[in-house]
């Protein structure tokens, strides 16, 4: 029931950039509410990375950056280390359900 | 800050009841909170289920609304979870959520409970 678009799969080796893309619509991103982005480990609950579309909260490393434009949000990690390897999430709220809504998950693996 | 208790094992057909123990703040004063609940299904991704503010207004996923109540007791500072007429597709981990409040909107979760998994299963 997500309505946030995200790929199943991003990979890359240690020290390239990668990127996850997350497609929205006019009742979420386009309608200005904000982009934020979560980090899964194995086992673990989902930790926040990003807010308020490119803001990192404390103890979040530099190389984790956010953006959004129009519809779409994306997150880069720039620098990729073993440790990323992990599932990302986007969320924003969405005024046509009417409470928050959450991306369909990315999985990153470190080749 | 967030702890999750409850049962386990639900059978088909009958009512998933969770709490979530909050410490570390008043749920009836934090006026800039809403506190909740979201799934994750074994293998998939996240779904709110609802929340709820500390004046005690509720907030539901409209695809839940009509099994979900979401309540409070200020005297223990829980917040509680009630699914009724489960089935194996509310198989899942739940997980107690602090969202901050933005004029009413539900936004970012900042703070996560470890989360319970409850199978539905006879």
């Amino acid at each position: 029931q997500s309505v946030l678009t995200q790929p199943p799969s991003v990979s890359g080796a240690p020290g390239q950039r990668v990127t996850i893309s997350c497609t929205g619509s006019s009742s979420n991103f386009g309608a200005v509410y904000d982009a934020h982005w979560y980090q899964q480990l194995p086992g673990t609950a989902p930790k926040l990375l990003i807010y308020g579309n490119n803001n990192r909260p404390s103890g979040v490393p530099e190389r984790f950056s956010g953006s959004k434009s129009g519809t779409s949000a994306s997150l880069a990690i720039t620098g990729l280390q073993p440790e990323d390897e992990a599932d990302y999430y986007c969320q924003s709220y969405d005024n046509s359900l009417s409470g928050p809504v959450f991306g369909t998950g990315t999985k990153v693996t470190v080749l | 800050l967030l702890q999750e208790s409850g049962p386990r094992l639900v059978k088909p057909s009958e009512t998933l009841s969770l709490s979530c123990t909050v410490s570390g703040g008043s749920i009836s004063t934090s006026y800039s909170y809403f506190w909740g609940w979201i799934r994750q299904p074994p293998g998939k991704g996240l779904e709110w289920i609802g929340s709820l503010y500390y004046s005690g207004s509720t907030h539901y996923n409209p695809s839940l609304k009509s099994r979900v109540t979401i309540s409070v007791d200020t005297s223990k500072n829980q917040v509680s979870l009630k699914v009724s007429y489960v089935t194996a597709a509310d198989t899942a981990v739940y997980y107690c959520a602090r969202s901050l409040s933005y004029s009413g909107i539900i936004g970012r979760v900042d703070v996560w409970g470890q989360g319970t998994m409850v199978t539905v299963s006879s």
